[in-house]
């Protein structure tokens, strides 16, 4: 069965301080997506990443990094938090092979910043 | 630039009736995919169904059906035979050939009254 394991479930931080949030996926697929989902405006791409060490950013990268060293891993990273990056983190993986190619998602990091 | 739009923020529907999502988007690429995902209360997103826009016939999945008009921009899904278990949010997400990501809607809120 494929999975998508995100590190934590519930994160609260107090602002200033640097965030990271993982996410392993184990269907050897060569892109991962960290999308930030707020009520009523839906999911929004923060980053993306096609292949190791390789990443572009998406829609609303500001705030954020991400690190991608290994095949299976990405990582999100808050360098100083903000009170307005409480939100949900999705994390996605997908293979690369075409346009009918779903997203398979993670269960979320609700990150709740102080 | 791509665009989904999810006008009904919230739905409600008796159990056992259908219930039809709206979805509007708007690209100028020729080659797209069309999604739905099903979001439950624990946070988790459901692939349902996938339309291609050179697909000839309107993709199914179960009780899930797609209403793609083309000329319309619009694929709406249609569920039959409402359950309980379908309350949850529904997102309404777009790949064009360019992209490796999904664009999504806002989603709408489906609420089955027993």
């Amino acid at each position: 069965d494929v999975k998508v394991t995100q590190s934590s479930r519930y994160l609260v931080k107090r602002t200033g301080e640097k965030v990271f949030l993982e996410c392993v996926q184990d269907m050897d697929h060569e892109n991962m997506f960290w999308y930030r989902q707020d009520p009523g405006l839906g999911l929004r791409l923060i980053y993306f990443s096609y292949d190791v060490k390789m990443k572009e950013k998406g829609d609303i990268p500001e705030g954020y990094s991400v690190s991608r060293e290994k095949k299976e891993r990405f990582s999100l990273i808050l360098e100083y938090a903000s009170t307005n990056q409480t939100s949900m983190a999705l994390c996605a993986s997908s293979s690369r092979t075409g346009l009918h190619e779903k997203l398979f998602f993670g269960s979320g990091t609700q990150l709740s910043v102080l | 630039a791509q665009k989904i739009t999810q006008t009904q923020p919230g739905m409600f529907v008796q159990e056992k009736e259908a219930v039809t999502l709206d979805c509007t988007y708007d690209t100028s690429d020729p080659s797209y995919g069309l999604f739905w995902y099903k979001q439950p209360s624990s946070g988790e997103m459901i692939f349902l169904i996938y339309q291609g826009s050179y697909d000839q016939q309107n993709a199914t999945e179960g009780r899930y059906s797609l209403n793609f008009q083309k000329a319309r921009k619009s694929a709406n899904l249609v569920i039959s035979a409402s359950q309980l278990g379908d309350s949850a949010m529904y997102f309404c997400a777009m790949r064009v050939i360019r992209a490796n990501n999904l664009f999504f809607g806002t989603g709408t809120r489906l609420t089955v009254i027993p």
